[in-house]
């Protein structure tokens, strides 16, 4: 079975460019996780959804970040104008909300360096 | 807010011996989940175990075991026999089970040396 699948694996941009990273979840799964993976911060969650519906996007940094998903099988994280704080490794989970005791699967991430 | 703490930044076992790695957590919450992830250089995280709050009997996969001490908001991480593979950072991490709240929290992460 496919796993949670991320794109670009490696994104290397100047500083002021428009970033998008993309996931695809798991079939079957409705909820979706974006997270910031960095030295000083550790893992932290940005957004997530549940049915497609962003449910809790508290952890988004700025204004600069925003992130869709329009259907149950693609979502994107844009970062709009990229700075080199942002460097970082982005990652995507997805796991199936209702059922108890279904963990996060996580894809690969996105290792995003602006220069 | 919950909190999940990682006391050990660092911690080294040599090849077939057992490691224990410590996670405590703050919650007001009796409904929950707790997770083991691990994180090898390849920056996969792969899920290692999970334990459900209410369940008193502790998790076991294979050579991997917890000591959940519920009262004492603790749940730490045994790796036995421990092997080469096993190098890597492990992430402990909370999740409520109630309501929408399903994300992740997660601590700073134990790197986890081992060696020959």
């Amino acid at each position: 079975d496919a796993g949670v699948i991320q794109s670009p694996r490696h994104e290397v941009t100047e500083m002021g460019q428009e970033v998008t990273l993309r996931c695809k979840p798991i079939s079957g799964h409705n909820s979706l996780f974006w997270y910031r993976q960095t030295m000083m911060r550790g893992l932290e969650l940005l957004i997530y959804f549940n049915n497609n519906v962003p449910i809790d996007d508290s952890g988004m940094p700025e204004d600069r970040f925003s992130a869709k998903m329009p259907n149950a099988s693609f979502s994107t994280l844009k970062i709009q104008p990229s700075e080199p704080r942002d460097s970082a490794v982005y990652f995507c989970a997805s796991s199936f909300y209702g059922a108890r005791d279904q963990p996060q699967h996580f894809g690969d991430g996105t290792r995003l360096s602006i220069l | 807010a919950q909190t999940v703490t990682q006391s050990q930044p660092e911690m080294s076992v040599q090849e077939a011996e057992t490691v224990t790695l410590s996670c405590t957590y703050d919650t007001s919450e009796s409904d929950y989940y707790l997770f083991w992830y691990k994180q090898p250089p390849s920056r996969q995280m792969i899920l290692v175990i999970r334990q459900e709050a209410y369940k008193q009997q502790n998790a076991t996969e294979n050579r991997f075991s917890v000591n959940f001490q519920k009262a004492a908001k603790s749940f730490s991480l045994k790796i036995s026999d421990s092997q080469l593979g096993d190098a890597a950072m492990y992430f402990c991490a909370y999740r409520s089970g109630t309501g929408t709240a399903s994300k992740l929290t997660f601590g700073t992460g134990t790197r986890l040396q081992v060696t020959l």
